[in-house]
């Protein structure tokens, strides 16, 4: 049941530029979490937004959430090689449905 | 230091050998949660408990088992694994169920299993 999708599935740049990842779902959430996963590792959650909120920062990450396109964008300012990882979207649905639900992905390389 | 740890980080076994794959975490969270995850299909969710004694099926719980006896607790169990269970498997924790409450989830480092 997945429901975020993360797009691009892939990013390569620079040192120093910014990346931009986006989320799309396909039914009505209550809250978007983003996760940062080294290769191999463990997730590390990276900020939190819930349906009545339309942008928050964390340092360098931007999220932005429309609920009425039902997607999500983190950006990542000036970004550091070690920004280099795969970056997860999850979805939060209220009711039954509350387990977090995991996208695919989009796998971030940025270049020294 | 708060964390979610996971017993052995790698594992290689055979076809039907049992295993138990361990998980604890000391946040004292109600939630606990087993994931795998696997090239091309990101992250699937297996079991999840929402407290001590309460269980429930993930999306891909066939050929798993887990248990909730202590709150800190959630062990993953395959009875008779298979090929197809060689994955990259991850617990997580978070105060309440992260969907629904808007939780953070906790990872756990991840336990590399191959089944031959």
């Amino acid at each position: 049941s997945q429901q975020g999708e993360e797009d691009p599935q892939a990013l390569s740049i620079q040192e120093g530029e910014n990346a931009t990842m986006n989320c799309s779902y396909k039914t009505s959430i209550n809250n978007l979490q983003w996760y940062r996963q080294n290769s191999g590792r463990g997730l590390v959650h990276l900020i939190l937004i819930r349906s009545n909120e339309r942008e928050k920062h964390s340092g360098r990450l931007r999220v932005t959430l429309d609920t009425s396109k039902k997607s999500s964008s983190l950006l990542i300012t000036a970004s550091r090689a070690a920004d280099t990882a795969s970056y997860f979207c999850a979805t939060g649905h209220g009711g039954s449905q509350g387990n977090l639900i995991f996208g695919k992905g989009t796998k971030l390389s940025v270049k020294p | 230091e708060a964390q979610v740890t996971q017993n052995p980080r790698y594992l290689i076994t055979v076809t039907g050998k049992k295993l138990t794959v361990t998980c604890s975490q000391n946040m004292n969270h109600e939630y606990m949660s087993w994931y795998r995850q696997d090239p091309g299909l990101g992250l699937r969710q297996i079991y999840y408990s929402m407290n001590v004694e309460v269980t429930d099926k993930g999306d891909v719980p066939e050929g798993y088992k887990v248990s909730r006896k202590e709150k800190r607790n959630f062990p993953l169990i395959l009875e008779s694994p298979s090929p197809n269970q060689t994955s990259l498997y991850f617990c997580a924790s978070s105060v309440r169920l992260a969907g629904a409450w808007g939780s953070e989830q906790f990872f756990g480092p991840g336990t590399r299993l191959t089944v031959l």
